[in-house]
């Protein structure tokens, strides 16, 4: 089965400047995850989708940072404005369900200079 | 949730088992323990889960302690492309699915 896919896989962008990353997931699985993954540290939760609606966006700067999932399978995540401390890279991943692993895309690098 | 401690880092030679421990001690009944690695430039990779019995599958084994505050995922023969930091994650059997990952132990191969 196909894993997966994110785009793209670099970027770089200056701070204040808007940026979008899309994920698509494995066909058929329900739950979307976006997590945000810090040199040096774990991968960090910020958003959660239960097909097309909002589990948990507790963490995610809502000041800054939307996600959208339409029809309930690709999604995009949206940076604006980017902030120096937002320099990460963004991973994206998909379950069956929300009790099943996930599986994680090779996520995007984002520089903000 | 509840914590997960393990060593900053680890060595193996290749074809040699590896013991990655992880302690766990205030885990709790409803808490499935689930392990994960990142090799270089790429995402998380499920590796294997479990709850109180001993676990198996072809990629590792997961060894639980009887008082469930401890587990060792056992990599049987250590390849250079298992080279990767390893995830020790507790997640209950209700939530919603998030994952809290920690710093986990990352392993060097040496060939």
């Amino acid at each position: 089965e196909a894993g997966v896919a994110q785009s793209p896989r670099y970027k770089i962008i200056e701070k204040r400047q808007s940026v979008a990353f899309w994920c698509n997931p494995i066909s058929g699985h329900a739950t979307l995850y976006w997590y945000q993954q810090i040199l040096g540290q774990g991968p960090k939760l910020l958003i959660q989708f239960q097909n097309n609606g909002v589990v948990d966006d507790s963490q995610l700067p809502k000041d800054r940072f939307s996600a959208e999932r339409l029809k309930g399978v690709d999604s995009t995540l949206k940076i604006q404005p980017a902030k120096l401390e937002d320099s990460a890279v963004y991973l994206c991943a998909s379950s069956p369900g929300h009790k099943q692993p996930q599986h994680f895309g090779d996520g995007t690098r984002l520089s903000i200079l | 949730d509840a914590k997960t401690t393990q060593p900053n880092s680890m060595e193996s030679n290749e074809e040699e088992p590896v013991h990655l421990p992880c302690n766990h001690s205030t885990i709790s009944g409803t808490d499935y323990i689930h392990w994960y690695r990142q090799l270089p430039s790429q995402g998380p990779e499920y590796v294997i889960h479990g709850l109180t019995s001993n676990v198996n599958n072809r990629m590792a084994s997961l060894a639980i302690a009887e008082d469930r505050k401890s587990s060792t995922l056992i990599l049987h023969r250590a390849t250079l492309r298992d080279a990767a930091v390893y995830y020790c994650i507790l997640r209950f059997w209700g939530s919603q699915g998030n994952l809290i990952f920690g710093k986990g132990t990352k392993l060097s191969v040496k060939p």
